[in-house]
Order: C-alpha cells, then sequence, then structure tokens
C-alpha cells in the first residue's frame, strides 16, 4: 500500500533554533515528492517539488532535500512566521496520477 | 490572479441531513480535486475531474456522496446522509494540468456533523 509518513507529528522550536522534519514514503511509481505548507484556517500552500534522489531545493529559511526513501525539511533560524503544519505529499505515477500526503508535522516557534 | 473559491465556509449540520459545497477554481484550470482533511490528518483525495469528466473517484463513499462538474468550470460536491465521521474539512483544490502535483487550494468548508 502507498503510504507517506512525517515525524515529528509536533515540533516546538525557539526562534533561530534550527531542526529538520522528516518525510518517509513506501510508494511505488513515485513521480515527485511535494512540500506543503498549511496555515490554520486555509488551505495548502505549495513550497517544493523534488524529483530525484540528491535533488534539494530552496527557499528563504527553508530547504528541502531527497533520498531514494525519505525527504527533509530543514528549517534553519527560524522566526514565529514559520509556523505552520507542513505537508509531504507522493505523486503517484500508476493509474491516474495523484497526490498522497502524509499527516503533517505542525511547527510552532516560540519568540 | 483570483484563487479557488470555495463556499461555504462553515456548515453545521445534524446526522441524516444533506449539505452542498461549491468550488469555482482558478479561471483556466481544466483539472478540479475534492480533497477531505480529517483533524490532524493530511488531505485524502475524494475525486478528481479533467473538464467535465471523472478521472479517480476511487476513494469517494459513493452510498452518501456525489459530486458533478458538469460544464467543466465550478463543481458542487454533496453528502447525504450525513455521518458524525463527514465531520472534517472539504478542500477543493485546482491545478492547470492532471499531470502536476502543485495544485492550488481553496481555504477549505469546514462541516461539523452532530
Amino acid at each position: 500500500e502507498d503510504q507517506v509518513t512525517q515525524s515529528p507529528e509536533a515540533l516546538r522550536l525557539q526562534e533561530g533554533e534550527s531542526s529538520s522534519l522528516n518525510c518517509s514514503y513506501t510508494v511505488s511509481g513515485l513521480r515527485g515528492l511535494f512540500w506543503y505548507r498549511q496555515d490554520p484556517g486555509k488551505g495548502p500552500e505549495f513550497l517544493f517539488t523534488l524529483y530525484s534522489a540528491g535533488e534539494e531545493k530552496e527557499k528563504e529559511r527553508l530547504k528541502a532535500t531527497l533520498t531514494k526513501k525519505e525527504s527533509f525539511l530543514h528549517i534553519t533560524a527560524p522566526k514565529p512566521e514559520d509556523s505552520a503544519t507542513y505537508l509531504c505529499a507522493g505523486h503517484l505515477l500508476q493509474g491516474a496520477q495523484k497526490l498522497v500526503f502524509g499527516q503533517g508535522t505542525r511547527l510552532t516557534i516560540n519568540p | 490572479e483570483a484563487g479557488v473559491a470555495q463556499s461555504p465556509r462553515y456548515k453545521i449540520i445534524e446526522k441524516r441531513q444533506s449539505v452542498a459545497f461549491w468550488c469555482n477554481p482558478i479561471s483556466g484550470h481544466a483539472t478540479l480535486y475534492w480533497y477531505q482533511q480529517i483533524l490532524g490528518q493530511g488531505p485524502k483525495l475524494l475525486i478528481q475531474f479533467q473538464n467535465n469528466g471523472v478521472v479517480d473517484d476511487s476513494q469517494l463513499p459513493k452510498d452518501r456522496f456525489s459530486a458533478e462538474r458538469l460544464k467543466g468550470v465550478d463543481s458542487t460536491l454533496k453528502i447525504q446522509p450525513a455521518k458524525l465521521e463527514d465531520s472534517a474539512v472539504y478542500l477543493c483544490a485546482s491545478s492547470s494540468t492532471p499531470y502536476t502535483g502543485e495544485l492550488f487550494f481553496g481555504e477549505g468548508s469546514r462541516l461539523t456533523v452532530l
């Protein structure tokens, strides 16, 4: 069964304290690995797409990396406005192409 | 550019009642998705349309859920009769093609079933 699992479920950091979020996947026919940000009461917002192992993407304080079995979202010197739920999703090739989401990591940055 | 519009934002109903949600995608986006997001979980795909045709509805509980996109633009998702476990946020998303995982989501419709 195709599965995307994120850890930890929740993470609380102090402002400026760097850390990483993990996304592991067991899917067949992975077309790409996507990261989204979701603020409370809002829909997810696209951040990154990663297609091949070793690929990296950066945006401000966020950097996403991909291996053959997992992806990491590194957050460097976070600010309170980085507080959100971060979702990863596998884009499947088989049949109708669709996104399979993980359960998300709820990130809180304390000032 | 206007985003994905959804209504209503909030709805509270009793179990066994019916409810309908409406979505208007980004102009020109041929692919439209309905996702269900239960509190503390990631979104789960219910149905995917390409223009007015269904591409994937494998996870749609067809005994109570229905969706349509008659003119290939806006869409309606209906639940009848609702169960307690249908309490969730219903997210509509659209994309320019069905081959991308870069989706544009609306703010969602939060349903509470009492």
